[in-house]
């Protein structure tokens, strides 16, 4: 069975600053995919960013880009230039290859942008 | 805006009621599934459908039945909750169920079971 741990419940961070949230995630297969998906007050979950674990490359999305230290099990998401916008719950999801996968999520971190 | 609505937004009801939760895509999405919500824990996988066929139940309790009629509707009908099926549930929905496709969420439904 997969794992996905978030330690940090919440963390706060000042308007235009740069900030990591960290997840870390266990499993024993070799081809999966990695998500950040954002959950701002409106409750709708939004993906950020995707990440495949054969691609060695980080990935990019604007002012959003990924650490995946695959030997560590690592899949952080850093936030640059943070924006009052960006002020949400945010999810690290695991999901293997394969048929009959599933999405497994962590708890969540409540990220807070002060002005 | 994902194209994934919700209704109702939020419900109330006690554990002798029967209600129901809707979900509607028109994304042309194939997959839909939905997901419970609750404080301080992972989001939880309760079913998911493909071409309006269950391919996933999560041991959910009977008290909790799916309906799919069609590929754009998805139902989550509920009857003798208990005040721990409070929560957030999620619906969603992606063009198939593989594990890169990329899931479209609703706002929800904030149940609150007295």
């Amino acid at each position: 069975a997969q794992t996905v741990t978030q330690s940090q419940p919440e963390m706060s961070v000042q308007e235009a600053e740069t900030v990591t949230l960290s997840c870390t995630y266990d499993t024993s297969e070799n081809n999966y995919y990695l998500f950040w998906y954002k959950q701002p007050p409106s409750r709708q979950m939004i993906l950020v960013i995707r990440q495949e674990a054969y691609k060695q490359q980080n990935a990019t999305e604007n002012r959003f880009s990924v650490n995946f230290q695959k030997a560590a099990k690592s899949f952080s998401l850093k936030i640059s230039d943070s924006q009052l916008g960006d002020t949400a719950m945010y999810f690290c999801a695991f999901y293997p290859a394969g048929a009959n996968s599933k999405l497994t999520f962590g708890k969540g971190i409540t990220l807070s942008v002060r002005p | 805006e994902t194209g994934v609505t919700q209704t109702p937004r939020h419900l109330v009801m006690g554990m002798t009621n029967k209600k129901s939760l809707k979900c509607e895509q028109h994304l042309g999405h194939n997959a839909m599934y939905w997901y419970k919500q609750s404080a301080k824990k992972p989001l939880e996988l309760m079913f998911v459908y493909s071409l309006e066929e269950r391919v996933e139940n999560n041991s959910v309790p009977s008290r909790f039945s799916p309906e799919c009629p069609n590929s754009s509707h998805l139902f989550l009908h509920l009857h003798t909750l208990q005040p721990e099926d409070s929560a957030l549930y999620l619906c969603a929905s992606s063009l198939r169920q593989t594990s890169n496709e990329k899931l479209f969420f609703g706002s929800g439904t904030q149940l609150s079971v007295l």
